[in-house]
């Protein structure tokens, strides 16, 4: 079992559409959850943090996490043709020397 | 506010070359620095990092190598590049939070 599973995708949807990226985890210390934002052959920008169970809402991006189920998601609301990129979800173990471990992320396509 | 350098931003080398990369961070110190690799289509793959001054954990027994010769600097060397090396670099280093920044990549294609 991978670390950090997420569908590769691509994930399609029309533009102004909910757009919605998955991601479950399976090393239950994680404590914190990142999700970054890596254009094609740019490096990976941080877009949302989330530290605890429920929702956290920033601007049109809404991350979502379950402790329990080892769940993380982020929702992309009026899904614009510029959100077109791969997400990657990343769990932390906290700030100590290997905090992060990568998803091989979600291609998502917004289609004007 | 904290900002991290990343050169060059792409690099064509011949088989058996010697690389160095290099990565320097501003406005923080003892920064946690990684060096990750991602080939073409694929996810970030850990390479390196580094707690501190001289303090080398490697993750990926490879021919390539980093060292920290000071507090805000990560260079990542080899000294003969294979084929299987071509990717895109990246340095990055842990905040506070626990997030990670990114440089901006080094584009590295062995020929």
């Amino acid at each position: 079992q991978k670390e950090v599973e997420q569908n590769s995708g691509p994930l399609s949807v029309p533009e102004g559409a909910i757009a919605s990226l998955n991601c479950t985890y399976s090393d239950r210390v994680s404590q914190s959850f990142f999700w970054y934002r890596q254009y094609s052959g740019k490096s990976p920008e941080l877009i949302m943090s989330i530290y605890s169970n429920g929702d956290k809402e920033d601007g049109r991006f809404t991350a979502q996490l379950n402790k329990a189920s080892q769940y993380v998601s982020l929702l992309i609301r009026d899904s614009q043709p510029s959100d077109s990129a791969t997400y990657l979800c990343a769990p932390s173990r906290g700030t100590g020397r290997r905090a992060l471990t990568f998803g091989s992320g979600t291609r998502l396509q917004v289609q004007p | 506010s904290q900002t991290i350098h990343q050169w060059p931003a792409t690099l064509v080398q011949p088989v058996g070359s010697p690389l160095s990369l290099e990565c320097t961070v501003e406005g923080t110190s003892n920064p946690n620095l990684y060096w990750y690799r991602q080939a073409a289509g694929r996810g970030l793959q850990l390479l390196f990092y580094s707690v501190g001054i001289g303090q080398i954990s490697s993750e990926v027994p490879q021919n390539l190598s980093a060292s920290r010769p000071q507090d805000r600097q990560f260079i990542l060397s080899s000294k003969k590049l294979l084929l299987s090396d071509s990717g895109f670099y990246l340095c990055a280093w842990s905040e506070e939070t626990g997030g990670y920044t990114f440089g901006s990549g080094t584009r590295l294609t062995v020929v």
